[in-house]
């Protein structure tokens, strides 16, 4: 396992279109995050599963966000109706159980919304 | 509000030239204070969790510390290779999700 593995890298998408990102976490890790990062901030808290099961959402997340993680491996993260404030890394990170050593991130996928 | 404070928000130093960077928390039940190493482009790099206050943790050049209201990490004769940001977070027994600081860019000139 070489460990989290995003989907694309970069996006550049026009305003008002729909966006999909994919996930792929460490085999044997049961918990995804997907965290959004904007230039000069820390990693902002989007959604959690465990297994299959969606367990915590930001109340920041509006309704134009959805994650699914089917069959608790991948996950896709998805955004309707684009906005420009939407532009930011979009971080994926998995660990077993609460990640006392830690979550992989991984390299995130850049979304430019012009 | 579970909260995490970091500073300064940038800082250069010669090479060879020690320093500390900040973290500040306020959390209810903390159940681990995590460092994380940036590269520009890339996703965070795990580098210590510490649980309780008075726990210290050494990799290499970097050495973190934990009291009840901050921590530290400090940074021992620095190379232009540890140049990077570095980020904060705690985790709460309230919920799952890990709370990030803002960073602190570390710039080491040779």
């Amino acid at each position: 396992d070489t460990g989290v593995s995003q989907d694309p890298r970069h996006k550049i998408t026009k305003r008002g279109q729909n966006v999909t990102f994919r996930c792929d976490p460490i085999s044997e890790h049961n918990r995804l995050y997907w965290y959004r990062q904007t230039l000069g901030q820390g990693p902002e808290f989007l959604t959690y599963f465990q297994n299959e099961a969606q367990l915590e959402k930001s109340r920041l997340l509006s309704d134009r966000f959805s994650a699914e993680r089917p069959k608790g491996s991948f996950s896709t993260l998805e955004i309707q109706r684009t906005e420009q404030g939407d532009s930011a890394m979009y971080l994926c990170a998995s660990s077993l159980g609460q990640g006392a050593t830690g979550y992989t991130f991984g390299s995130g996928t850049r979304l430019t919304v012009v | 509000e579970d909260q995490v404070t970091q500073s300064p928000e940038a800082l250069r130093l010669q090479e060879g030239e020690s320093s500390s960077l900040n973290c500040s928390y306020t959390v209810s039940g903390l159940r681990g204070l995590f460092w994380y190493r940036q590269d520009p482009g890339k996703g965070p790099e795990f580098l210590f969790t510490l649980y309780s206050a008075g726990e210290e943790k050494e990799k290499e050049r970097l050495k973190a510390t934990l009291t009840k209201k901050e921590s530290f990490l400090h940074i021992t004769a620095p190379k232009p290779e540890d140049s990077a940001t570095y980020l904060c977070a705690v985790g709460s027994s309230n919920t799952g999700k890990l709370i990030f600081g803002q960073g602190t860019t570390l710039q080491v000139k040779p």
